[in-house]
C-alpha cells in the first residue's frame, strides 16, 4: 500500500509570491491535515479537511488556505510570502475525521522563502 | 500558549541505556496520548499511544508511563540503539481530534 506522497519535496521561492503544495493520501483516507515546522515552533497543526470540507482549523493567517478534492487529494496555498513561512510543510492522512484515528505522515515538503 | 511542555530538548545517552522523554499538559479534556518518532527526511511516525484509563502501556523497547493526577506522560526506550537516534515527539488529541505536538526531543544514542 502507498504511503502518503507530497509534491513538491523542495521549493524556493521569493517573498510576496504564492505556493501551492499537493498531497495525496493513502488509498481509502479520507481525512488530510497539514502542518507546520519550523525548528523554533515545531510541529503546528494548519488545518484539516475531510469529505472536501474543512473540519478544523489552527491558529494561522489567512493567507494560508487549503482544499480537498472528490479523490481526497489536498492541496495548501500560502499567499504573499513571508521569510517566516519558510518550514517543513507536512501532510497526514487518515480514514476519517474526529476520534483518535491514526494519522499518516508524507516526507514532506520544504520551502524556502528567499 | 503551550498546550503541552515536553523537556528535554536533547538527550544523549549511551547504547543500552534508557532514555527517557517527559511530556506535561494542562488541559484535562485531552483523551489520548501519541507519542511520533521522526527521522531527518522523513514525516512522523506513530511509535505508541495510551488512553488516560491506564497508567502503563509497553510495545516492544518503548513503555509509556501516564501520570493523571500530575498531567504528565513519558517514553522510556529500553536497551536504546543507535538506530533510536531520532527526533521524538510527544502529542495529545483534543475531543475534536485535533492534535497538539510537544517541542520535540532529539535523542542521540551512541554506540
Amino acid at each position: 500500500k502507498a504511503g502518503v506522497t507530497q509534491t513538491p519535496r523542495y521549493l524556493i521561492k521569493t517573498r510576496g509570491q504564492q505556493v501551492t503544495l499537493s498531497c495525496s493520501p493513502i488509498s481509502g483516507h479520507r481525512s488530510v491535515s497539514w502542518y507546520q515546522q519550523t525548528p523554533g515552533q515545531g510541529l503546528q497543526f494548519l488545518f484539516e479537511y475531510f469529505s472536501e470540507t474543512q473540519r478544523n482549523k489552527g491558529n494561522f493567517p489567512g493567507r494560508f488556505s487549503g482544499r480537498q478534492f472528490s479523490n481526497s487529494r489536498s492541496e495548501m496555498n500560502v499567499s504573499t510570502l513571508e521569510l517566516g513561512d519558510s518550514a517543513l510543510y507536512l501532510c497526514a492522512s487518515s480514514l476519517t475525521s474526529g476520534g483518535h484515528n491514526e494519522q499518516f505522515f508524507g516526507p514532506g515538503t520544504r520551502l524556502t522563502v528567499l | 500558549q503551550q498546550q503541552v511542555k515536553q523537556s528535554p530538548q536533547s538527550l544523549i545517552v549511551q547504547k543500552g541505556g534508557i532514555p527517557i522523554i517527559n511530556c506535561a499538559y494542562e488541559n484535562t479534556a485531552f483523551d489520548y496520548f501519541p507519542w511520533y518518532q521522526q527521522f531527518p527526511g522523513k514525516g512522523p511516525a506513530l511509535l505508541i499511544a495510551i488512553r488516560p484509563d491506564v497508567s502503563e502501556k509497553k510495545e516492544g523497547r518503548f513503555t509509556i508511563s501516564f501520570n493523571k493526577s500530575a498531567k504528565q506522560f513519558s517514553l522510556h526506550i529500553m536497551d536504546s540503539q543507535p538506530g533510536d537516534s531520532a527526533t521524538y515527539f510527544c502529542a495529545v488529541y483534543n475531543q475534536g481530534g485535533k492534535l497538539i505536538f510537544g517541542q520535540g526531543t532529539e535523542l542521540s544514542v551512541k554506540p
